[in-house]
């Protein structure tokens, strides 16, 4: 069964500061991996999302690389701001056929980036 | 454009109750997801629709726990004989197309159940 690892489960920095958000994955033979954004009371966001033969994507301050056969992900998310408080998840998709929409989530690293 | 709504934002059931969990998807999304997600927890799948079909139903945890989708927009999740562990955010996604696994899929702002 595939499970999904966040780490840290909290961070908290100071803004403008880079950080990184690591996900880790326990079966390589992954469709897909995304990285969400879920704000208190609100539904999930999707973030940025890289296909197992793609390294990483980049959306503005936001970088995220993907090695599957190692089975990891990192989120570099570039001179932070109070807005980009939330919690941020990583959720994989196994390449099974005809499911590869399901998604399976890591707990997810709450952020809180400081004024 | 409206987003995925769902309703209500927040349910207090009694341990035994039925409850009764509606999800309006993005107009013209053929493809709707459905999670549950404990305190503390990621999103857990439940099951998924191809317009009116449910194609997926491997995570719902029990017979208690039926969802539909009879004219293949409005979703609605039903709890029977509600437990103290079905106590949860219920979160809807959908998607435009079919769900091959690279499509966005857009979430709803959940419901919060609570069984008492």
């Amino acid at each position: 069964k595939q499970e999904v690892t966040q780490i840290p489960a909290a961070l908290s920095v100071p803004e403008g500061e880079n950080l990184v958000l690591n996900c880790s994955f326990t079966d390589s033979a992954i469709y897909n991996l995304q990285w969400f954004r879920q704000d208190p009371g609100k539904g999930l966001t999707s973030l940025l999302l890289i296909q197992s033969s793609q390294r990483e994507q980049t959306s503005g301050r936001l970088n995220a690389s993907l090695d599957k056969s190692s089975g990891r992900s990192t989120l570099y998310i570039a001179a932070s701001q109070p807005g980009d408080s939330a919690t941020y998840l990583c959720a994989v998709s196994l390449n099974s056929g005809g499911s590869n929409y399901k998604l399976t989530f890591g707990k997810g690293t709450l952020l809180t980036v400081n004024p | 454009g409206a987003g995925v709504s769902q309703s209500p934002r927040y349910k207090v059931a009694k341990r035994g109750q039925d409850v009764a969990l509606r999800c309006d998807p993005i107009s013209g999304h053929v493809s709707l997801f459905w999670y549950q997600q404990a305190l503390g927890q990621g999103p857990e799948f439940l099951t998924y629709f191809q317009n009116e079909a449910q194609l997926d139903k491997s995570g719902l945890p029990s017979d208690r726990f039926f969802a539909e989708r009879p004219e293949g927009s409005v979703s609605t999740l039903k709890i029977q004989r509600t437990q103290q562990e079905d106590s949860a955010v219920y979160l809807c996604a959908s998607s435009l197309r079919l769900a091959r696994g690279l499509e966005t899929q857009y979430f709803g702002p959940g419901t919060r159940l609570l069984v008492l």
